[in-house]
């Protein structure tokens, strides 16, 4: 079954206290990507990755990193967390648009920073 | 660069009554359109796309949307709603100059009542 898994789905931190939220996929899809989703704002790119090791900003970058190692995974880290990180977060892989695909989503992380 | 305006921030529907949520986008040649779909506690599920041909598009769950181009449009339709109709709409662009970019609207909230 094609699938997008996140982990944890859940989290509670305190600032500051390094974290990462981890993104695997198995369509052996090059794109990735990290969205935040926040009320009246929808879903915002937060970091991109269009194969191994080719990794770009999106809309919200700051206070987040990446990598992409290998081509299935798709970490995100907060190295110091601030309560305006306090989000949904959702990790999509796809192939490239020009080819009809769509955007797979995992069931996303809900994190707390306190 | 590629944007998305959903007008509508929350619509509330009773069950078996037609349902209509607006999309527009602004982009300058014919762009890729989806809309998505977020049941409560869930992730996105695509519900239809639309990248070239019949401006009709038929999606999953009895949706339709319709690309007008001399509006920048692409409205997501229901004729008769059910109660697990209610969750979070997202209308999504990409760029066909573009292919790594994912735009998404703020989001429809569906309210359907008995």
């Amino acid at each position: 079954e094609a699938q997008v898994t996140q982990n944890p789905r859940y989290l509670i931190t305190v600032t500051g206290k390094k974290l990462t939220v981890t993104c695997s996929q198995n369509m052996n899809h090059e794109y990735m990507s990290w969205y935040r989703q926040d009320p009246g704002l929808g879903l915002r790119q937060i970091y991109y990755s269009m194969n191994v090791e080719v990794t770009d900003k999106g809309d919200v970058p700051e206070g987040y990193k990446v990598s992409r190692k290998e081509k299935r995974n798709f970490p995100l880290i907060l190295e110091s967390p601030s309560p305006n990180q306090t989000s949904l977060y959702f990790c999509a892989s796809r192939g490239p648009l020009r080819v009809n695909t769509e955007a797979f989503f995992g069931q996303g992380t809900r994190l707390t920073v306190v | 660069a590629q944007s998305v305006t959903q007008p509508d921030i929350h619509i509330t529907v009773s069950e078996g009554a037609s349902l209509e949520l607006r999309c527009n986008y602004s982009y300058g040649a014919t762009p890729y359109l989806f809309w998505y779909v977020q049941s409560p506690g869930q992730g996105l599920q695509l519900l239809l796309k639309y990248f070239s041909g019949d401006t009709l598009v038929q999606g999953i769950k009895g949706f339709e949307a319709e690309f007008k181009r001399s509006q920048s449009s692409f409205n997501l339709r229901k004729p008769s709603v059910h109660w697990s109709d209610a969750a979070e709409y997202f209308c999504a662009v990409g760029a066909r100059s573009n292919d790594y970019k994912l735009s998404f609207g703020a989001g429809t909230t569906v309210t359907v009542r008995a």
